[in-house]
């Protein structure tokens, strides 16, 4: 059974600072995986998403990485804004047992507050 | 990206009334959909896939007769909760990926707003 972890739990910094997320996952049979970002109470923004052949995607100020052989991704956020506040949720894409069809399995996010 | 409109974003409703929450695609076409829910400081946990024109997938745990799915259109999937109860109170999340960008597995999956459903 594939599960997600994401550390740490919550992050705070002040603004400026670059930081980076972690996601490690145990099952490495996927076929991407996604980052995203949820505010309080809102649904989820697609961030970036990483290919399972890919190593990396940028956007912005954002960049991604994945390791899939070793189960993991980091994201990566420069020069952190008061307005990148928010939970990042890693999601891996899977086949799914039941139909064939694919599944996204989440993480509990990483809470990051950057304090202006 | 892709717009994914979900309706309403929140809702109050009796304890053994019903309530439908609507998914929609707005500018693509979607035959599978997803919908999720989320407990406070939990992750999202995938409840159904929603295919439209055939019947919706469950996941393990997930009773299908009160969570009623409906997939009438490729751009609009419906979940109703049936004679709902306060331990169905959550956040309902739905998902889907532009099938004109290619394999279903290999796009960006797109999401909702999300409904706040409290059961009194």
């Amino acid at each position: 059974k594939q599960e997600v972890t994401q550390i740490p739990a919550a992050l705070s910094v002040p603004e400026g600072e670059n930081l980076v997320l972690n996601c490690s996952f145990t099952d490495s049979a996927i076929y991407n995986l996604q980052w995203f970002r949820q505010d309080p109470g809102k649904g989820l923004t697609s961030l970036l998403l990483i290919q399972s052949s890919q190593r990396e995607q940028t956007s912005g100020r954002l960049n991604a990485s994945l390791d899939k052989s070793s189960g993991r991704s980091t994201l990566y956020i420069a020069a952190s804004q008061p307005g990148d506040s928010a939970t990042y949720l890693c999601a891996v894409n899977q086949k799914h047992r039941q139909g064939g069809s694919e599944k996204l399995v989440f993480g509990k996010g990483t809470k990051l507050t950057v304090n202006p | 990206g892709a717009v994914v409109s979900q309706h309403p974003s929140r809702v109050i409703c009796k304890s053994g009334t019903s309530v439908k929450i609507e998914c929609r695609s707005l500018d693509f076409q979607a035959t599978t959909m997803f919908w999720y829910r989320q407990f406070p400081k939990q992750s999202l946990m995938l409840m159904a896939t929603s295919n439209e024109g055939s019947k919706a997938t469950y996941e393990q745990g997930v009773e299908k007769d009160k969570f009623l799915i409906n997939h009438a259109s490729l751009t609009l999937s419906t979940l109703t909760v049936t004679s709902a109860h306060p331990e169905d109170s959550s956040f309902y999340i739905c998902s889907a990926r532009d099938l004109g960008q290619g394999i279903s597995w290999n796009t960006e999956a797109f999401f909702g707003q999300g409904t706040r459903l409290t059961v009194v």
